[in-house]
């Protein structure tokens, strides 16, 4: 069965600096996509970044990277130089090679503070 | 369209009343998912559809939840007899394929609240 497990319910960052979302996912298949979405107060969901199973590098998009360490089942999503903009909502995700539906973890509420 | 659409953006209805709920996915996109959001952070999956296609059901409670994606007109979730536990945002995501690497993209949602 295939499992995400987001332990930060809450977390606060200064504006500017860094900020780590930890993700972990249970999976026995050797071939899965991981993603991160950010949901605002708004309520959209909106996709930020993808790390194939298979990729020998870690994924980045702009201020996003994913530090994916696969022997620790791991997919932990960095911000850098956060922005009030930032204060949201993060699902972490993944999508088993069946490719069906998409397993979330419960989230991590991020603020940032001025 | 280039995004997924969503209609209605809110919908009360009375219990026991009946609930419609309609998705345009992103044109050129084989898939379609519905999702429900419960208190803000836990997404359940209820189905999905490979074109006009039935691909999983597994998540639908199917004595009061029927979907359909028919050829040329938006998908629709129906909620027959609604409950007071269905209140929730509903999500409608669409992707181009199945395999693992492919992103689901999300409509905005429909807010159903349940009196």
């Amino acid at each position: 069965a295939q499992k995400i497990t987001q332990t930060q319910p809450g977390m606060f960052v200064q504006e500017k600096e860094a900020v780590t979302l930890d993700c972990t996912y249970d999976t026995s298949d050797p071939s899965y996509g991981l993603f991160w979405y950010k949901q605002p107060s708004s309520g959209e969901m909106i996709f930020l970044i993808y790390q194939g199973s298979y990729d020998q590098q870690n994924a980045t998009e702009g201020r996003y990277s994913l530090n994916f360490q696969k022997a620790r089942k791991s997919a932990n999503l960095v911000i850098s130089a956060s922005q009030l903009g930032d204060s949201a909502m993060y699902f972490c995700a993944m999508r088993p090679p069946s490719g069906n539906q998409f397993y979330f973890g419960t989230g991590t509420s991020l603020t940032v503070i001025p | 369209g280039e995004e997924v659409a969503q209609t209605p953006k809110h919908l009360v209805r009375g219990e026991g009343q009946k609930a419609k709920l309609y998705c345009a996915p992103i044109k050129g996109h084989s898939y379609v998912f519905w999702y429900q959001q419960v208190l803000k952070n836990e997404f359940k999956f209820l189905i999905s559809f490979q074109n006009e296609n039935v691909f999983d059901e597994t998540g639908m409670p199917k004595e009061r939840f029927s979907a359909k994606c028919l050829p040329n007109s938006p998908c629709s979730l129906e909620i027959q007899a609604t409950k007071l536990e269905d209140s929730a945002v509903y999500f409608c995501a669409s992707s181009q394929g199945r395999l693992a690497r492919e992103t689901q993209y999300f409509g905005p949602g429909t807010r159903l609240l349940v009196l």
